[in-house]
């Protein structure tokens, strides 16, 4: 059992690049989630989806855009990378609500 | 809105000391309460949850228990080990409260553990 699975698990960008970060999971969740973590500051809410073909913006949407067309799988996609988006990225997901989030190891990118 | 806080850190413990990092809860509704810890260089995982009042969550000798009255969650080990080291973060998550029940994170709380 897999879990949820991350790739790359580190990448640098030159500003402007364009890359997507994959996640996919194996345990038939609903809900998917992208965090942000920036050192000291905990985690911040990209996009998350609670199923497919639904999205929905977090607390730090811009310069990101997700889709969501299949259950397993909520790719992350950056167009014009800046240096602020330097961060590490978790995806996570559950069953659904009041259940607990399973994580994946996390996408560490830098942008130079 | 729905908010967490936990104590600052990092916090600094020898081997075999007692842990307690605190945590406080705002929410609208009655949430469910979890405790995650994040190893360096790893994603973080679920170490225990409570779902309702007075429930108690435990796992690796960590406890929490939900106490509604004072709105905490606090967690608590009798006996830290090196390997305990790491980042702990508090959690709720409130179907009711407005954010489809997405979980809310407290910043964390670097604990290392002197061997």
């Amino acid at each position: 059992n897999a879990g949820v699975t991350q790739t790359p698990k580190f990448r640098i960008l030159k500003i402007g690049q364009s890359m997507t970060l994959q996640c996919t999971q194996d345990m038939n969740h609903n809900y998917m989630y992208w965090y942000r973590q920036d050192p000291g500051m905990g985690l911040k809410l990209i996009y998350y989806s609670v199923g497919a073909g639904i999205t929905d913006k977090g607390e730090v949407p811009n310069g990101y855009n997700v889709s969501r067309s299949t259950t397993e799988d909520f790719p992350l996609r950056l167009e014009l990378a800046a240096p602020s988006q330097t961060s590490v990225y978790f995806c996570a997901s559950r069953l659904g609500v009041g259940n607990g989030y399973t994580f994946g190891s996390g996408t560490r990118l830098t942008v130079v | 809105g729905n908010s967490v806080t936990q104590m600052e850190g990092p916090v600094t413990l020898s081997e075999e000391a007692f842990l307690t990092i605190n945590c406080t809860y705002t929410a609208t509704g009655y949430p469910s309460l979890f405790w995650y810890v994040q190893y360096p260089g790893e994603g973080l995982q679920l170490l225990l949850k409570a779902t309702k009042a007075d429930d108690k969550g435990s796992n690796k000798g960590f406890e929490a228990t939900y106490r509604k009255e004072t709105t905490s969650f606090h967690l608590e080990k009798g006996s830290v080990q090196v390997s305990d080291s790491a980042v702990y973060f508090c959690a709720l998550s409130d179907p009711y409260g407005g954010s489809q029940g997405n979980l809310i994170f407290g910043k964390g709380t670097k604990l290392s553990v002197k061997p």
